[in-house]
């Protein structure tokens, strides 16, 4: 399986913009590039993901390197909410199987 | 918005009971994954299906788990007997694929604790 590396914690004070770094050097070309994230004593939950192409939502933009070996989350403005494990996934068609592997994420703390 | 169900939302039993843990997906999606989490490990797949067949069930301990999709409202997750290092969260997740990717969805997860 392709692997993902993230820091292990980062700091963001509240309402400034936060970019969440993710290295994943033998991305293969049919992988897609996912971000959950959990909150306490929650469930993961979709954040956003794409191919090659930068994409959008209203949670996060996501800013993918020309040579697709690393990604970067950015959260716009940091609210307390977004204080949460953020996980960096690569999932393709490899055997047709589309099936997320969560590392250990990196714990975002965001300062009031 | 849709959501994964997920039952029970705790659990509390004996050691070699048998446990049960259900999730509903999303009405719709063709994809269904279990997971567990423990401090330790972390996140680790279990199984998980596609249109209810099982892909891959290589995470889950074969000689006393077992994951099926009776039908597409219905993925069930049972452990017999359980042991107390089976204590953990389940989740379930579940998400459209139609040859590309999709986002998935989880539900808030079982938290069941074996003594």
């Amino acid at each position: 399986d392709a692997k993902t590396t993230q820091p292990n914690s980062m700091e963001s004070n509240e309402e400034e913009p936060v970019h969440l770094p993710c290295n994943h050097s033998t991305i293969s070309g049919t992988d897609y590039i996912h971000w959950y994230r959990q909150l306490p004593s929650q469930g993961p939950e979709y954040v956003i993901h794409g191919l090659t192409s930068n994409v959008n939502n209203r949670m996060a933009s996501l800013a993918i390197a020309e040579d697709r070996k690393s990604s970067t989350l950015i959260l716009h403005r940091a609210t307390l909410r977004d204080a949460a494990v953020y996980y960096c996934i690569l999932s393709g068609s490899g055997a047709g199987s589309y099936q997320l592997t969560f590392g250990k994420g990196t714990k975002l703390s965001v300062i009031p | 918005d849709a959501r994964v169900t997920q039952t029970p939302r705790h659990k509390v039993t004996e050691m070699g009971q048998e446990v049960t843990m259900r999730c509903q997906p999303i009405l719709g999606h063709n994809t269904v994954f279990w997971y567990r989490q423990t401090m330790m490990q972390g996140l680790e797949l279990l199984a998980y299906f596609r249109n209810r067949a099982p892909l891959d069930d290589s995470g889950m301990p074969k000689d006393r788990f077992s994951a099926e999709m009776p039908d597409a409202t219905l993925a069930t997750l049972k452990i017999q007997p359980s042991e107390p290092r089976d204590s953990a969260v389940y989740f379930c997740a579940s998400g459209l694929v139609q040859g590309r990717t999709a986002g998935y969805t989880f539900g808030s997860g079982t938290r069941l604790t074996v003594v």
